[in-house]
């Protein structure tokens, strides 16, 4: 079982909906970040969380610690959201991120 | 502030090649992350470096080699090049708070595409 799991693996949704991708771990950590990759590109962070919730225009970020869980929430949808989420984990002893598979996300016009 | 810059953004390399690949850290941060990204794969940890060592190191063989110089800047070496080395390699900084294990936000770079032929 890998250590960071997200859900779902792919989505499609219309534009305007609202999204949610969900990550679940199972290692003590010390920080989750929400990360976001378009198709060839860099990796850029949308946020860092190790408690309560986020928010950043039309992103929302959750976390529950005693549940090992976090949630990611897109609202109003865009075309241009359409990228890979990757969550990933700082573990509370170890340097490095550990990363979850991705959830590739695909926004319809 | 120009973030994380690294350099070149594109490469192509033969078999048995060596390449160096550069990463300047965002400005005020102290720790350099390397990551590799194979097609269609997540990240893979390489190493990370601070106060110019290599401070922890994934599963990557001994032709991985890096470096950090003193103004925070990193190279990532690999040497005897292989088809499979071909990816991503990604760059991240970061701030290390006193040397202790509290890991602040990441930030990476656009990447350099390597391609092995």
């Amino acid at each position: 079982k890998n250590e960071v799991e997200q859900s779902p693996q792919n989505l499609t949704a219309q534009e305007g909906e609202f999204i949610t991708i969900n990550c679940s771990y199972s290692v003590g950590i010390s920080a989750l970040h929400w990360l976001q990759q378009h198709p060839g590109g860099g990796i850029v962070s949308l946020f860092m969380l190790s408690s309560g919730k986020k928010k950043h225009g039309r992103l929302i970020a959750t976390i529950n610690i005693q549940e090992k869980h976090s949630s990611l929430h897109i609202t109003a949808s865009h075309p241009r959201d359409s990228a890979v989420y990757i969550c990933a984990v700082s573990g509370d002893s170890n340097y490095q991120l550990i990363w979850g598979a991705g959830t590739k996300l695909i926004i319809k016009p | 502030d120009a973030g994380v810059t690294q350099s070149p953004t594109h490469l192509i390399k033969t078999r048995g090649q060596q390449v160096t690949l550069r990463c300047s850290p965002k400005s005020g941060h102290d720790t350099v992350s390397w990551y590799q990204q194979a097609l269609g794969q997540g990240p893979q940890f390489i190493f990370q470096y601070y106060e110019e060592e290599e401070r922890q190191r994934g599963n990557f063989p001994d032709r991985f080699s890096g470096h950090q110089f003193p103004n925070y800047s990193s190279e990532l070496n690999v040497n005897a090049l292989l088809l499979g080395d071909s990816a991503l390699y990604l760059c991240a900084s970061s701030r290390t708070s006193g040397g202790a294990l509290v890991y602040n936000e990441q930030f990476f770079g656009p990447g350099t595409r390597l391609t092995v032929l």
